[in-house]
């Protein structure tokens, strides 16, 4: 089994900063990496996948990079609704979930 | 539109059995795999089962392996989570969401997703 890890576990930004979310693989999972937002009280939502490829209709200030073990998410420059959980998932084997990261507002 | 719809939580004292669904509309069902994946209450999110486009394959996650059982009915454009044996620990709020390429094996990532049918587990 793959185990993923998030850090920070919270993230306090104000509107308009930049925010850098990571995620790590206990292996490598190459490419094989997706990024979920996820608002209070909804559905997860698809941000990233291969990584780095945008999920239809997601804005260009959220971008993924890494590969094998180290992923990051950045946001460029946040939005009030992009206050949300965040987590990565990698499908290189069976599904998993990292803990999540908490963005909120500072 | 693309839209998942689960359906069947309850209340269930431990031990017991629950059927989830999931009705799908807006795509071509039959052409994807599908996953069940819960939120426990306080904790993140955890895949826990899928099911090849065809329901020729199935996988979980160990933590409901023989107690869990997903298959899916293509004419009916369905998907369901059998839970049997059901422990305190199983109580969240589960979602069916569908791969986003068609007819992949791999490639186990989830572009659309239902709100979830909530699970309690309690005596």
């Amino acid at each position: 089994e793959i185990v993923m890890t998030q850090s920070p576990a919270t993230l306090s930004v104000s509107p308009g900063e930049r925010a850098t979310l990571s995620c790590r693989a206990s292996q490598s999972v190459s490419s094989n990496l997706a990024w979920y937002q996820q608002r209070l009280g909804q559905a997860p939502r698809l941000l990233i996948y291969g990584a780095s490829t945008r999920a239809t209709g997601v804005p260009a200030r959220f971008s993924g990079s890494g590969s094998g073990t180290e992923f990051t998410l950045t946001l460029s420059s946040l939005q009030s609704e992009d206050f949300a959980v965040y987590y990565c998932q990698q499908y290189h084997n069976w599904p998993s979930f990292g803990p999540g990261t908490k963005v909120d507002v500072k | 539109e693309l839209q998942l719809v689960e359906s069947g939580g309850v209340v269930v004292q431990p031990g017991g059995s629950l059927r989830l669904s999931c009705a799908a509309s807006g795509f071509t069902f039959g052409d994807y795999t599908m996953h069940w994946v819960r939120l426990a209450p306080g904790k993140g999110l955890e895949w826990v089962s899928l099911i090849n486009w065809d329901g020729g394959g199935t996988h979980s996650s160990d933590s409901v392996k023989g107690r869990f059982t997903t298959s899916r009915d293509n004419s009916r454009d369905s998907l369901y989570l059998q839970m049997d044996s059901l422990r305190t620990e199983d109580t969240a709020l589960y979602f069916c969401a569908k791969a986003r390429e068609p007819r992949v094996i791999h490639n186990y990532y989830m572009d659309v997703w239902g709100k979830g049918t909530t699970v309690t587990v309690s005596s």
